[in-house]
């Protein structure tokens, strides 16, 4: 079934650790995007890439990282982890251009950051 | 700065109608959408409107008021399983989806 998968599902991670969130699209979408989901907040852009090999800043892009080597897969890393990035992450992506260019998610990864 | 407003909870009978509202200030504006989340799920795409009026899709349907940044969600026929929070957000001058914290609906029997 086509889709996103994202790995891990859930993860805890001590403080200080250099951690890789996994994301991988087969529906062959130029844009990609990572959220983060925290209670009574909306959903957050870190970060996205509108195709392969370019990528730009969301509103909370400090301390996370992105790379768009190829189509399919955009991971995210956080460098050195913080309590405040303690969340459910959710991998995103859509076909790109204008238009309802509707942003298909994936199951997200829940961090928890000690 | 941008925001979008919904209400954060409510509740409605199995069979009834629900509005959910949504008002929003953006900068720049290239389409509303709405998006359902169950507990513990992703979020999936419900509808998008760019032009004022009525969007109709089953028993849901999705209301723009552009001059008013405004919107709303109407569910007929309610069922159990739509108990769900559902997410409303508006493309920005840049393209990007402005989110708001979303209307968690509990639906009763």
């Amino acid at each position: 079934i086509a889709g996103i998968t994202q790995a891990p599902t859930s993860q805890i991670l001590a403080a200080g650790r250099r951690m890789t969130l996994r994301c991988t699209q087969d529906m062959r979408h130029n844009a990609m995007y990572w959220y983060r989901q925290d209670l009574g907040l909306g959903l957050r852009l870190i970060h996205y890439s509108n195709t392969a090999g370019t990528t730009g800043k969301g509103e909370v892009p400090d301390g996370y990282s992105v790379s768009r080597a190829n189509t399919d897969d955009f991971p995210l890393t956080l460098a050195s982890a913080v309590p405040s990035q303690t969340s459910v992450y959710f991998c995103a992506s859509s076909e790109g251009g204008s238009g309802v260019d509707e942003q298909y998610f994936g199951p997200g990864t829940r961090l928890t950051v000690t | 700065g941008q925001n979008i407003d919904q209400p954060t909870e409510m509740t409605a009978t199995e069979g009834a109608i629900v509005q959910i509202n949504c008002t929003y200030q953006t900068s720049g504006f290239n389409g509303l959408f709405w998006y359902q989340q169950h507990a513990g799920e992703a979020p999936t795409f419900l509808s998008y409107n760019v032009l004022d009026g009525l969007e109709e899709k089953g028993r849901f349907s999705s209301f723009l008021s552009r001059s008013k940044g405004y919107s709303y969600l109407l569910l007929k026929e309610l069922q159990m399983k739509d108990s769900a929070s559902y997410l409303c957000a508006v493309k920005d001058s840049n393209y990007q989806l402005i989110w708001g914290a979303g209307t968690k609906l509990i639906i009763k029997p």
